[in-house]
């Protein structure tokens, strides 16, 4: 069975710049989560999805972050213009049933110059 | 005061020397999560439990509900264990019936084993 994969595994961008990140839970997952840690602290959640459903999403910094399900299969992360504060590693992690173990991604390093 | 506190945030062992980290949490839960992150690795779980004690190899974790505190011990420790590892609680809320997973983190203990 395959894990939580994400792409791209790293990348560099310049401030102002768009960057959209992929997530692709353990097929069969319905809960799919986004969390985010940055330089010196700790992981934080970003929100959650229940099928193609945002159920909380109260953990996004503000609206440059759009998140999006379609069909409830992959989810991507978009960030609309990228600042320098943004950087650090996106996690995504899948669940069978909510409050079940979570499953991560190996992470997205993201890099705003 | 963070939410979910761990100790030691730095710790270093000789190998085969016995681990202990510690994680106390505030907030109520239904069950615990360990996780172990390797130098520009992914997460891996490690443990969920909600009470009493579980057994991997030679990783052990506990915990405590009443005192909302849980350990991760690690016997005979090897070098390969050199990894960060972080307590993560779910919280739960009740709204109708319906309950979500969304996990708050410690800040990691960064665990150096030397052979």
């Amino acid at each position: 069975e395959a894990g939580v994969t994400q792409f791209p595994s790293h990348s560099v961008i310049e401030k102002g710049q768009t960057v959209t990140l992929r997530c692709d839970p353990i097929s069969g997952h319905d809960n799919l989560y986004w969390y985010r840690r940055v330089m010196g602290k700790e992981i934080k959640f970003l929100l959650h999805f229940v099928k193609e459903s945002k159920q909380d999403e109260s953990g996004m910094p503000n609206n440059r972050f759009l998140a999006e399900r379609t069909g409830g299969t992959y989810s991507t992360l978009k960030v609309q213009p990228a600042e320098l504060e943004d950087s650090g590693v996106y996690f995504c992690a899948s669940s069978q049933v909510q409050l079940g173990t979570q499953y991560f991604g190996p992470g997205t390093r993201l890099t705003v110059l | 005061k963070n939410e979910v506190e761990q100790s030691p945030q730095n710790l270093t062992a000789q190998e085969g020397e016995f681990i202990t980290i510690n994680c106390s949490y505030s907030v109520g839960i239904s069950a615990l999560h360990w996780l172990q992150q390797h130098p520009g690795g992914g997460i891996v779980s490690l443990f969920m439990l909600s009470s009493g004690k579980k057994k991997h190899g030679r990783l052990i974790a506990t915990i405590n509900i009443q005192e909302k505190h849980s350990s991760l011990h690690i016997t005979a420790s090897h070098p390969r264990d050199s990894a960060v590892y972080i307590c993560a609680v779910p919280q739960a809320r009740h709204a109708g019936g319906t309950s979500y997973g969304k996990l708050t983190f410690g800040q990691g203990t960064i665990l150096t084993v030397h052979p």
